[in-house]
Formats: C-alpha cells, structure tokens, sequence
C-alpha cells in the first residue's frame, strides 16, 4: 500500500492494557502527526513531529507517549487509557511546514473497554 | 485559546444546488487554509487550500474566498452532486515556523438526487 498505512485498523483494549499504534508514510515526508477524531470533538492535534523532533505536544495526557524513530515511522504507545480515549486516531504526513497539504492514513478504530 | 469556528453543523441542498461552509478563526498569525473532505468511512482529503497573501482561489466547481480583517473564510460548491456528499473540515494553521494545524469541528453536507 502507498501513501500513509496505519496498523492495526481496529484495537479493543481494556484499562490496564498497553498496546501501540503504528503509523508508516511512504511519501518522503518529513512531518509526521497524530490526530484523535471522535463524534463529540472535530479533529484534535495531538503530536507533531518534524524530522524527528517533537514540535507541538497539544497538552495531551502522559498515557499516550509518541515516538518518531525516523522520518518514515511514528508511533502511538498506549496505557492505562480510559473509555473516554475510545475514538479513532488518524496519522498523517507532510512537508516540512504548517502550510503544507496533510495526508491522512486510514486510522485506528479504538475501543477501550 | 486558537479555535476555528465552522458554519453550519449540518447542511442539506437539492443536486445542482450551491452550497457555502464558513469558518472563522481566532490566531490572526493563521496564514495557510486547507479545507478537507471525509466521506463516510474514510480519511480526510484536500480538496483546496488558500494562502494569506490571496482573497480567493478556484478550482472547477470548488472555490473558497478569504478575508483576514474579518478572520473568516468559505467554502463554495456549485452545481452539487450526490457525490459532494461528505463532511467537510476547514482549517487554520500557521505556516513558516509553526505546524499546529486548528480544524473546525465539520459540515456534514447532505446533497439530495
């Protein structure tokens, strides 16, 4: 698959659990980002990397802890997450800037139980 | 802090019907506005964007008009097709220096056949 590919596609974990959501860009981007999308919220920012630097942290809870071991990967490390974090987290990649066309992969359908 | 306003929620128009989205912002250092496309199921797509430095952009039967004195930016479809079904996100960002991509929380458009 090309573009952005997210794994897995859908997650059900329970409270205690930890679990991560993969996310893998094949566009030579060098911006990386995590969005949570949920029926009550619009899209919310919730990490962005830029060549592999971490440059906006949107004031999210420490039980969701990125990493971006290169350009091309970026994860999303999971614990002791709460039914409210049920939503689907969209990665997406661009340009080197905030003016830049996002490219969203296809999302992980979480469900915390 | 920074939000992006988007009028309205929901909007139902008859095929070949225009239809018009508006959205405001906050940051008046927002120089970049995409807007995107989600279809039922899928991820966000571009399907326009505008810069500070232009009043107005057009492509084919899709167009969006800025003003920044007013902070306020629209969305216009013309001749609506089933297809334009979907919904629609516009946001604002701040380009050169900055990633933190503000999205509003979504027109779900509804064209009827």
């Amino acid at each position: 698959e090309t573009g952005v590919t997210q794994t897995p596609r859908h997650l059900v974990m329970g409270m205690t659990n930890k679990k991560s959501l993969k996310c893998e860009q094949h566009l030579g981007h060098n911006a990386m980002y995590w969005y949570k999308q949920s029926a009550k919220k619009p899209l919310e920012l919730m990490f962005v990397y830029s060549l592999e630097e971490r440059v906006e942290n949107n004031s999210v809870p420490s039980r969701f802890s990125p990493e971006c071991p290169n350009s091309s990967h970026l994860f999303l490390h999971l614990h002791t997450l709460q039914p409210e974090d049920s939503a689907l987290y969209l990665c997406a990649s661009s340009g080197t800037g905030g003016d830049y066309e996002q490219y969203f992969g296809p999302g992980t359908r979480l469900t915390v139980t | 802090g920074e939000n992006v306003e988007q009028h309205p929620s929901t909007l139902s128009v008859q095929e070949g019907d225009s239809a018009v989205i508006k959205c405001t912002y906050s940051d008046s250092a927002s120089n970049y506005f995409p807007w995107y496309k989600q279809e039922l199921g899928k991820r966000p797509q571009l399907i326009i964007d505008i810069r500070s430095n232009v009043g107005e952009k057009k492509d084919q039967r899709i167009a969006v008009t800025l003003n920044k004195t007013a902070k306020h930016f629209s969305l216009h479809i013309t001749e609506t097709q089933p297809e334009d079904s979907a919904v629609y996100f516009c946001a604002a960002s701040i380009g050169t220096g900055g990633f933190k991509t503000i999205f509003g929380a979504g027109t779900r458009l509804f064209v009827k056949a």
